[in-house]
C-alpha cells in the first residue's frame, strides 16, 4: 500500500514562478515530515523536514506548509530558479518506532524554465 | 569526511548471476538502509539494519538478502538476479537525527 501519495508527477514552472508539490499520508503515527532534493546521477538530500506541532516552516526560497487534520503536507519553491530543476520527494517517518525508517512518496521532477 | 559511499557504480548483470553491493558510512551512523529507485515508485525500502548486528525487513525484500558486516558497512547481495532487480540502488545512514544520509547510488542493470 502507498502510505505516502505525491502529486504531481512532474512540474514545469517558468523562472521566477512558485512550485507547488503536494503529499498526502495515512497513517496518524507519522511525526516526522521531511522533503528530500535529487540532482540526476546523485542521491538524494534532505532540503527542509517538518513536525506537526508547526503549520509551517520556511527555510529560504523553501517552505512546508502542514495540514495535520487533512493528512497533507506541501512544499512550495518561491521565486524558482533553473537550478532548482531536480526531483523532490516528501517522505514521513513515525519517530515513536525508533528506527529511523522513513516512507516516501512517489516523487516530482520539477524543471524551471528560463 | 566521504560520507556514504557506494561500489560500484554501474553493474551489468545476465539473469541468474549473483553479485553484492557494497555500502560505507565514516559518520558513525547507528543505522544503516537499502532502497530501490524506480521511475513513478519513488524510494522503497528494501532492507535495514537499525544498529550493528540487527537487519530487518523493508517494504520490497523478495530476492535480496543483507549483511552488517561491522557498524561502518552495510552490504546488499543478490543471489539470482531478475530482470525486475534492474534499478537504481541507494544505500542510507543516520543516527540520532531522523535526516537519512545517501550515496551516490548504484546503477543496475539484469539482462
Amino acid at each position: 500500500q502507498q502510505q505516502v501519495k505525491q502529486s504531481p508527477q512532474s512540474l514545469i514552472v517558468q523562472k521566477g514562478g512558485i512550485s507547488i508539490i503536494n503529499c498526502a499520508y495515512e497513517n496518524t503515527a507519522f511525526d516526522y515530515f521531511p522533503w528530500y532534493q535529487q540532482f540526476p546521477g546523485k542521491g538524494p538530500a534532505l532540503l527542509i523536514a517538518i513536525r506537526p506541532d508547526v503549520s509551517e516552516k520556511k527555510e529560504g526560497r523553501f517552505t512546508i506548509s502542514f495540514n495535520k487534520s487533512a493528512k497533507q503536507f506541501s512544499l512550495h519553491i518561491m521565486d524558482s530558479q533553473p537550478g532548482d530543476s531536480a526531483t523532490y520527494f516528501c517522505a514521513a517517518s513515525p519517530t515513536s518506532s525508533n528506527t529511523g525508517k522513513l516512507i516516501f512518496g512517489q516523487g516530482t521532477t520539477l524543471q524551471v524554465k528560463p | 569526511n566521504a560520507g556514504v559511499t557506494q561500489t560500484p557504480k554501474f553493474q551489468v548483470l545476465k539473469t541468474g548471476q549473483s553479485m553484492t553491493l557494497q555500502c560505507a558510512q565514516d559518520m558513525n551512523h547507528n543505522s544503516m538502509y537499502w532502497y530501490r529507485q524506480d521511475p513513478g515508485m519513488g524510494l522503497r525500502l528494501i532492507y535495514y539494519s537499525a544498529s550493528e548486528g540487527t537487519t530487518d525487513k523493508g517494504e520490497v525484500p523478495n530476492g535480496y538478502n543483507v549483511s552488517r558486516l561491522n557498524k561502518r558497512e552495510f552490504s546488499l547481495r543478490l543471489e539470482s538476479a531478475a530482470p525486475s532487480q534492474t534499478s537504481v540502488y541507494f544505500c542510507a545512514s543516520n543516527s540520532f537525527s531522523y535526516e537519512q544520509y545517501f550515496g551516490p547510488g548504484t546503477r543496475l542493470t539484469v539482462t
